[in-house]
Parts: C-alpha cells; sequence; structure tokens
C-alpha cells in the first residue's frame, strides 16, 4: 500500500511554456502533499504544501505565481511551471501524506524536467 | 548551521558487510525519525519509521534514535550490490503547525561492491 504516482515521469519543453505535473495517491486518502524540487547530488527542497480544499502555502523564496498548486480532491494534487525557463530544469518529487498518520511521507517516482 | 547532518559520502564497503549510516540534528522538538532510500533518478522510499528514542529492527535495517545525543543511525546488515543507493534521513516535530514538514539530511551515497 502507500503508492503514489507522478505523470508525467519526465517532460521537455520550450522556454516559456507551462507544463503541469499530476500527483496522485493511488491507494490512500491525502490530505496533504508535498511538492519538491531535487538538483544532482543535492537533497530534497520542499518547495509547498498543498492542502485539499485550500490555498498552498508555498517555502521562502519559492514563487507562488510561478509555481501554481491545486489540490482539487484528496488523491490529486498538480504542480504547474508556468512560464518555465532552463533554470527550471529541475527533478521535482512529491509526496502524500497518509491522512490518519503524522509524518509519514510516501514519495512519487519524481518527474525530470528540462526546459530547453 | 543546517538543521540536520549528514554526511554525503561516498560510503563503499564490500558485499556482505554491514553500512552504518548516521546523522546529527539540532532540534530537540524532532520526534519522528525517517530513513529513505533512493535510487538515481527515482523518488526516495520510505525504508524505516521511528518515533522517540530506542531501536527499531526489519529484516536486514536496523534504525536506532537517541535523543539525548541528537543522533540517529541505520544500519544495513549482509548489505547486497542492490543496496547501492542514497540514504536520506529526515525528521520533524510532529506538531500540527508543522504541517508535517520533513527536515532531509543531505543524503549519503552508498556503494556496495561485489
Amino acid at each position: 500500500g502507500a503508492v503514489v504516482s507522478q505523470h508525467p515521469s519526465w517532460v521537455i519543453c520550450k522556454s516559456g511554456t507551462s507544463v503541469k505535473i499530476e500527483c496522485r495517491s493511488l491507494d490512500f486518502q491525502a490530505t496533504t502533499m508535498f511538492w519538491y524540487r531535487q538538483f544532482p547530488k543535492q537533497s530534497l527542497m520542499l518547495m509547498a504544501t498543498s492542502n485539499e480544499g485550500s490555498k498552498a502555502t508555498y517555502e521562502q523564496g519559492v514563487e507562488k505565481d510561478k509555481f501554481l498548486i491545486n489540490h482539487a480532491s484528496l488523491t490529486l494534487s498538480t504542480l504547474t511551471v508556468t512560464s518555465a525557463h532552463p533554470e527550471d530544469s529541475s527533478f521535482y518529487i512529491c509526496s502524500a501524506r497518509l491522512a490518519q498518520s503524522t509524518d509519514t511521507q510516501y514519495f512519487g517516482p519524481g518527474t525530470r524536467l528540462t526546459v530547453l | 548551521q543546517k538543521e540536520v547532518e549528514q554526511d554525503p559520502g561516498p560510503l563503499s564497503v564490500p558485499e556482505g558487510a554491514i553500512v552504518s549510516l548516521n546523522c546529527t540534528y539540532s532540534n530537540s522538538a524532532f520526534q519522528y525519525f525517517m530513513w529513505y532510500r533512493q535510487y538515481s533518478r527515482k523518488g526516495p522510499e520510505l525504508l524505516m519509521y521511528t518515533y522517540s528514542s530506542g531501536n527499531k529492527e526489519d529484516g536486514r535495517f536496523t534504525a536506532q534514535v537517541d535523543k539525548s545525543s541528537k543522533y540517529i543511525s541505520l544500519f544495513i546488515r549482509d548489505s547486497q550490490p542492490s543496496d547501492s543507493a542514497t540514504y536520506l534521513c529526515a525528521m520533524s516535530g510532529g506538531t500540527t503547525d508543522s504541517w508535517g514538514k520533513l527536515q532531509f539530511g543531505a543524503g549519503t551515497q552508498v556503494v556496495v561492491t561485489p
């Protein structure tokens, strides 16, 4: 159990376009999902906390107008990178917290974004 | 100073040896401690989850938490080449105010050689 999926697994786009990444909890409900980005050989950097039915909470330094997060249901959160630029190229990973758990998070397989 | 310190390695061990990993932290409020394994270009996979101090064993994996020393460890017995990965420690305060935010270590790259 506790499977989290992400789609797409990789995407290449042109500079200036927008890209949407989906994160789904397949076999459990997640009131809270988290979005991270990870640069090569570095640890995960939390971008934002996504709460079902309310606005996301962004970490300091993360532009909320650039990284749009929507958590419309207990099993789906989306991250949209708007007007992507090459510096947005990274590995984006989501995680979901079990609704009845405390801090156990289960991670998706990640999405590799390359902006040309 | 980072809240969670972890040696990035790489840590190279021969097959069958015990892998010993550890993290130190500075925030005494942390109560939940986790170890994740991450293969290259994949998402982290939860290995061990421990609440407060103590030991926990699961198969070849043993996690230890010493809150008095602010020190956590992960031991992997009878290591296999398939254990080669980056191991991340993570911890949180467990309060609703923190929304379960995890603080990660930098990750230790482990290489198990046949």
